[in-house]
């Protein structure tokens, strides 16, 4: 069974750093690309972007490239999103997907983690 | 970017009633689009891929048509576990984009 399981929420200051993570099982991590989707409160859902496991390719949203950082571990199935700096407009859920077909990025996501949570406030 | 515009965006229906939510997009994407259902503190759902190819699992009240820039979600008989959020989202270039969403409410 195809399974995504995230970290728990997080709640930051302003200024602070910060690493959650999507840990994958189920299904060969390294050959589904799989994504980050930001979900503001009481809003709709924007595309991070994505990573490639197999090849740590990534493909960022022009609204984020710059803002985040996506990585991933194959030695653990876990794909990551970072800040290095936190903004108060960054108090979101963020959810970890993974893409359809195996390799391919024209598809859409059949799996889902349950949700990170993230507060930044002073 | 290729724009989504859902419509209406709020929908209040009774149990029993057809449904239908419509989705431009901003440039043709094919066929290259997707429906998603989200309930309140929960994970989006894969519904429809491919404007009309049903998700495994997903309930055959469910259907999807549509080609170039217009499509449209359309439930036969809504259900009381139907009353979420849909969202469409085109996958056809990257950077995908989603709809505004279009939440279904209990008449």
């Amino acid at each position: 069974e195809v399974q995504l399981v995230q970290s728990g929420a997080e709640v930051k200051e302003p200024g602070q750093s910060l690493k959650i993570s999507c840990q994958a099982s189920g299904y060969s991590f390294s050959n589904y690309w799989i994504g980050w989707v930001r979900q503001m409160p009481g809003k709709g859902l924007e595309w991070m972007g994505i990573i490639y496991p197999g090849d740590s390719d990534i493909k960022y949203s022009p609204s984020f490239e710059g803002q985040v950082t996506i990585s991933a571990d194959k030695s653990f199935s876990t794909a990551y999103l970072q800040w290095a700096s936190l903004k108060a407009s960054d108090t979101a859920m963020y959810y970890c997907a993974r893409l359809q077909e195996q390799g391919s990025t024209t598809c859409p996501s059949d799996y889902w983690g349950q949700g990170t949570l993230v507060t930044v406030s002073s | 970017d290729i724009q989504m515009t859902q419509s209406p965006s709020t929908l209040s229906a009774s149990a029993g009633d057809r449904v239908t939510i419509t989705c431009r997009a901003s440039q043709s994407i094919s066929t290259w689009l997707a429906w998603y259902q989200q309930k309140p503190g929960k994970a989006p759902k894969l519904l429809i891929y491919s404007a009309s190819s049903l998700q495994s699992g997903v309930p055959s009240r469910f259907s999807g048509s549509g080609s170039g820039t217009e499509f449209t979600l359309t439930i036969s008989s809504l259900q009381p576990d139907d009353f979420a959020t849909y969202y469409c989202q085109q996958y056809r270039t990257y950077s995908w984009t989603f709809g505004q969403g279009t939440k279904v409410e209990i008449k």
